[in-house]
């Protein structure tokens, strides 16, 4: 069965750096690109960006190009979603998921981590 | 803003057919694909490449494209199909996903 497990809710200060992660399983991991899409409360679904964990070739929405850097371990079967100064507005569900090429869907997808940042 | 646009809501009594539109200039050259997202829960591909429906998904649920508008169609709405739909497909340039901004579908 493919799956990608997230790690777990966290909560967070200010300028406060975290780093979460996405393990896929039951496919080969570097051959299917990881993205990560956010969701903020009570609102829609935004990408992100994507890794290709192959190759490491990692591509960046503008609007959050410089926010947020991904990366994944192809040893381990893992990608990363860190950012190096939290702020309040990046209180939300992070969700990672699967796709294999740009005319193939986001399938499957994490279960997603709930990222809190409050003083 | 979204360069997909979606109708906030849709409503339908049960076991009639629901419609959900999705439209955008980048539609008519680049595929679209349909997520369901039930509250709490991750959001699930039901159909993508414009028409394909992923296995393990209910024969209801269909999709279809005219110009610039692509369109869910559910037949025979259930009870467990309330949920957010957000379609999806890929910016002006073909670079980047870009998603609509959901339609909360109410069964009545």
């Amino acid at each position: 069965e493919v799956q990608l497990v997230q790690s777990g809710a966290e909560v967070k200060k200010p300028g406060e750096s975290l780093k979460i992660s996405c393990k896929g399983s039951g496919y080969s991991f570097t051959t299917y690109w990881i993205g990560w899409v956010r969701q903020m409360p009570g609102k829609g679904l935004e990408w992100m960006g994507i890794i290709y964990p192959g190759d490491s070739d990692t591509r960046y929405s503008p609007s959050f190009q410089g926010q947020v850097t991904i990366s994944a371990d192809k040893s381990i079967t893992t990608a990363y979603l860190q950012w190096n100064t939290l702020k309040a507005s990046d209180t939300a569900m992070y969700y990672c998921a699967r796709r294999g090429s740009s005319s193939d869907g986001f399938d499957p997808w994490g279960q997603g981590t709930l990222v809190t940042v409050s003083s | 803003s979204y360069e997909l646009t979606q109708p906030p809501s849709v409503s339908v009594a049960p076991g009639q057919t629901a419609r959900i539109t999705c439209s955008g200039d980048v539609l008519p050259k680049q595929y679209a694909y349909w997520y369901q997202q039930k509250p709490g829960q991750a959001p699930v591909l039901v159909i993508y490449r414009d028409t394909e429906r992923p296995s393990g998904i209910p024969e209801r649920f269909s999709g279809s494209r005219s110009g610039t508008t692509v369109t869910l169609t559910i037949s025979g709405v259930q009870a467990e199909d309330e949920a957010d739909y957000y379609c999806q497909s890929e910016d002006s340039s073909g670079t980047y996903p870009v998603f609509g901004g959901g339609t909360k579908l109410t069964v009545l």
